[in-house]
């Protein structure tokens, strides 16, 4: 069954370092998702991604966010200067579009800042 | 803020049906309702989802009251594995998911 990859499934940076963390969605899927989970605490959506665009993004997603769909297959979530905050599990989530359909996760990626 | 109210937490006997229930009042007619479960700190998983009938899959029931302003999961058979935290979230297809704190079920030997 084709399911939603995560790469790498953790990352430890120092603060102030960029990360890229990368997602294969499923192939023939048209939306995409970026979610985060900060340790003990709710789900959080970041930014949704369609047609090569942003088509929605949270107040998390600030400028040190940037999302990008590189290659047709790659989808990947880039802070530019971490901070300790930024510490957190990150979801990606693909949908294939139309009605009745819903989203899948991937397994994530945990990000340590120190 | 998510749409939902859940119990935080519940109990299920392992064998027996776990019926894990959702308030969502304000519902809208286009809206459906999502349930997925946390498994530790895995990548939530898709259960099932609906909009107005009741629906079977082969992890579960759900249940939709008339009125669409509450929901019951239904988990036929509960096993160890089952003990998870389970979301309902109410959504349009395609929408961004907000997920609230969900019900932490515990299916107990």
């Amino acid at each position: 069954e084709p399911e939603v990859t995560q790469t790498p499934s953790h990352q430890v940076t120092q603060m102030g370092q960029e990360v890229i963390l990368r997602c294969v969605p499923i192939s023939n899927h048209l939306y995409f998702y970026w979610y985060r989970q900060i340790l003990g605490q709710k789900v959080e959506f970041l930014v949704s991604f369609y047609n090569n665009e942003i088509s929605e993004k949270s107040e998390i997603f600030d400028d040190q966010f940037s999302v990008e769909r590189p290659d047709g297959s790659n989808f990947t979530l880039k802070i530019r200067s971490t901070k300790l905050e930024d510490s957190a599990m990150y979801f990606c989530a693909s949908l294939i579009g139309g009605s009745q359909e819903t989203q899948y996760f991937g397994p994530g990626t945990r990000l340590l800042v120190l | 803020d998510a749409k939902t109210t859940q119990p935080t937490s519940m109990d299920c006997a392992e064998g027996r049906a776990a019926n894990l229930p959702c308030n969502h009042s304000t519902i809208s007619g286009n809206e459906y309702v999502y349930w997925y479960r946390q498994i530790h700190s895995q990548g939530p998983q898709y259960i099932i989802h609906g909009l107005k009938n009741n629906e079977t899959n082969e992890m579960a029931s759900l249940i939709i009251t008339e009125d669409r302003k509450s929901s019951t999961l239904i988990l036929p058979h509960a096993t160890l594995r089952d003990t998870a935290v389970y979301y309902c979230i109410v959504e349009y297809p395609e929408g961004n998911l907000i997920f609230g704190k969900g019900t932490k079920l515990s299916v107990k030997p």
